[in-house]
């Protein structure tokens, strides 16, 4: 089956410090999508990407939908405490006609103050 | 409105017991689905209910069933819990595929 390769696996950082998380796949997808779960919480959509090449802008965060249609990265500007929790890419190929997302496994964020 | 509900929130089992997981969505979503989360492992799909009246296999599907009772409900059922299946489970609704909108989990502990 499909998979997604995100990168990395957990990061460690500080307060006021920009971060980059991103997943790789050999298959294509039509749109990548980025969740945030919070702990003891569902997932959470925070950006959905339509086309190859789009950089779409939510607050601090940013994320861009690679060209190749194979790859896709979050970036989340001056991090704050709440920025803490797993940040999760998800992938969709089939054009509305396939009901599943793939997900890729997963970046765990803590933020120190 | 609720969003998607799921119950109950915590649930702790005996080896070859049965029980089942439900959820509710107040968003007239067609689309439902059931997924287990697992350290290391992301978001593994169990089941999906494209729409009302069909449900079909996910990635992880052994020791499940399921059953769309109506538009609003899904639910999922162990017939026989084993270690294995302890997890958090989560459901999930959408109107189209690449939005999902998630349920806050159950936590199961099958001892």
């Amino acid at each position: 089956g499909q998979q997604l390769n995100q990168s990395p696996q957990s990061m460690f950082i500080q307060e006021g410090e920009d971060v980059s998380m991103n997943c790789t796949s050999s298959s294509i997808f039509n749109t990548w999508l980025w969740y945030k779960q919070d702990p003891g919480e569902g997932p959470v959509l925070l950006i959905a990407l339509y086309k190859a090449g789009e950089l779409t802008s939510n607050g601090r965060l940013t994320a861009q939908f690679g060209i190749t249609r194979k790859d896709s990265f979050l970036n989340i500007s001056a991090s704050i405490p709440s920025d803490v929790g797993i940040y999760f890419c998800a992938g969709e190929n089939s054009g509305g006609s396939n009901y599943k997302l793939t997900f890729g496994k997963g970046t765990l964020l803590t933020v120190n103050p | 409105n609720a969003g998607v509900t799921q119950t109950p929130k915590f649930q702790v089992l005996k080896t070859g017991q049965s029980m089942t997981l439900q959820c509710a969505q107040d968003m007239n979503h067609n689309s439902m689905y059931w997924y287990r989360q697992d350290p290391g492992m992301g978001l593994r799909l169990i089941y999906y209910s494209a729409s009302e009246g069909t449900t079909d296999k996910g990635e992880v599907p052994n020791g499940y069933n399921v059953s769309r009772l109506n538009k609003r409900e899904f639910s999922l059922r162990l017939e026989s819990a084993a270690p294995s299946q302890t997890s958090v489970y989560f459901c999930a609704s959408s109107k189209v595929a690449d939005t999902q909108y998630f349920g806050p989990g159950t936590r199961l502990t099958v001892l």
